[in-house]
């Protein structure tokens, strides 16, 4: 079965303590992206990756770290989280880019 | 002004009813769009995408003008299962790779 998987799905933190959410696709995907998604703003695109070491910032990328050192695997990185990084956050995959972009199911971050 | 714009929504319709979405972007470069659909702070979907010639998936159409730089989405004999957040998404870029911009959103209620 195609799936995106995320961990966690829900988190509660406290400012200035790193975190990873990780994002893995089993569909052999290039493309993923990292969204957050917050009320009255809609999804923002934070970094996207195009194939294995190849990335680039989205929209609102500042506070935020990804890598892909492998295809299936793309994890977002916070390394000092503040409250304002409380959201919603979506990782989405793709073979041509949004055309084709599957989503998560989502991460809830509470940053205290 | 926000590079995506959509209808503030929200539209409250009878079972049905025939509902039209309204999207505006302000980047001339932009080459793909897109229909997503949301529920409930659930994943986007994919719901179609949007051609120049104007497309058709059942009961969903999706029109292009670009000259006028904006989207619709039409909706025909609404369904209970249509309630949702309807996304309107543009590329910023010459590819569907390009950054992806997310509408803010309209949400529809069908009522029975």
């Amino acid at each position: 079965e195609a799936q995106v998987t995320q961990n966690p799905r829900y988190l509660i933190t406290v400012t200035g303590k790193k975190l990873t959410v990780t994002c893995s696709q089993n569909m052999n995907h290039e493309y993923m992206s990292w969204y957050r998604q917050d009320p009255g703003l809609g999804l923002r695109q934070i970094y996207y990756s195009m194939n294995v070491e190849v990335t680039d910032k989205g929209d609102v990328p500042e506070g935020y770290k990804v890598s892909r050192k492998e295809k299936r695997n793309f994890p977002l990185i916070l390394e000092s989280p503040s409250p304002n990084q409380t959201s919603l956050y979506f990782c989405a995959t793709g073979t041509g880019g949004v055309e084709t972009q599957y989503f998560g199911p989502g991460t809830r971050l509470l940053v205290l | 002004r926000k590079e995506v714009e959509q209808d503030p929504g929200p539209f409250n319709v009878p079972e049905g009813a025939t509902v039209a979405f309204n999207c505006t972007y302000s980047n001339s470069a932009s080459q793909s769009f897109f229909w997503y659909r949301q529920d409930c702070r659930k994943e986007p979907k994919l719901l179609m995408s949007v051609y120049s010639s104007g497309n058709e998936d059942g009961r969903f159409t999706a029109q292009l003008n670009r000259a006028s730089q904006y989207i619709s989405l039409l909706i025909r004999d609404s369904k209970l299962s249509d309630s949702a957040t309807y996304l309107c998404v543009v590329t910023r870029g010459q590819t569907s790779y390009d950054k992806v911009i997310f509408g803010p959103g309209t949400s529809l209620s069908v009522i029975p």
